[in-house]
């Protein structure tokens, strides 16, 4: 597996709580991404970055913050839960885009469930 | 939504047999690559395809890609048991990877 740990792996929390989530990486890969995964939606991406302190949006960013102040770690942030953001949640990350551009396999941790009350 | 389209969503084979699921896309892409996920995982990377290539073989997994009718399929022959999962396409957009919804695949012993 690639070197590749998400914290926590399980989480309870009730509506309106700020709520971090952790993901560290070891392969010094360049590109980061969040994702959650939801029955009849498949993955759909929140955030990603491409270097410290680079981060874009995604698809459904609304509702989420992120920060990446060092290569290997990329937190997500829900300032104030809701129960819409009830999920699990994915951490990716990849190597630097090819000469083509084309963007290489991503490698995926195990996960976080998050349970918003 | 950009999202791709998997058919069939949910598939049911005996050990054995060829299993196929298809992948839908919508833009013009720059590769295409397919995951597979455990019950309770994350998703692993199985194959990628470039846009100028039409077959790929890796072990037991074929992907073709047609990219005039934007779409790709994956076959794996001569299931076992521990192919059951869930399978989903990626592909390219226009910054980066979007996600199908997925085949869940069960091979019966």
């Amino acid at each position: 597996d690639a070197g590749i740990t998400q914290s926590p792996r399980h989480k309870v929390t009730e509506t309106g709580t700020p709520v971090t989530l952790r993901c560290h990486q070891t392969e010094n890969h360049r590109y980061m991404y969040w994702y959650r995964q939801d029955p009849g939606h498949g993955l759909r991406l929140i955030h990603y970055s491409y270097g410290v302190k680079d981060t874009d949006k995604g698809e459904v960013s609304d509702g989420y913050s992120v920060s990446r102040s060092k290569t290997e770690d990329f937190l997500l942030t829900l300032e104030s839960a809701t129960s819409s953001q009830t999920s699990v949640y994915f951490c990716a990350i990849s190597e630097s885009r090819g000469a083509s551009g084309a963007y290489n396999e991503q490698f995926f941790g195990p996960g976080t469930r998050l349970t918003v009350l | 939504s950009q999202q791709g389209e998997e058919d069939p969503q949910a598939l049911s084979i005996q050990e054995g047999e060829n299993a196929t699921m298809n992948c839908s896309y919508k833009t013009s892409i720059n590769n295409l690559q397919w995951y597979r996920q455990n019950s309770g995982r994350g998703l692993v990377h199985l194959i990628l395809i470039r846009s100028n290539e039409r077959e790929k073989h890796s072990g037991r997994l074929r992907v073709t890609l047609d990219t005039s009718k934007k779409s790709s399929s994956l076959l794996i022959t001569a299931s076992r048991a521990a192919d059951t999962a869930s399978y989903f396409c990626a592909y390219q957009g226009a910054q980066k990877l979007v996600f199908g919804q997925g085949t869940r695949l069960t091979i019966n012993p």
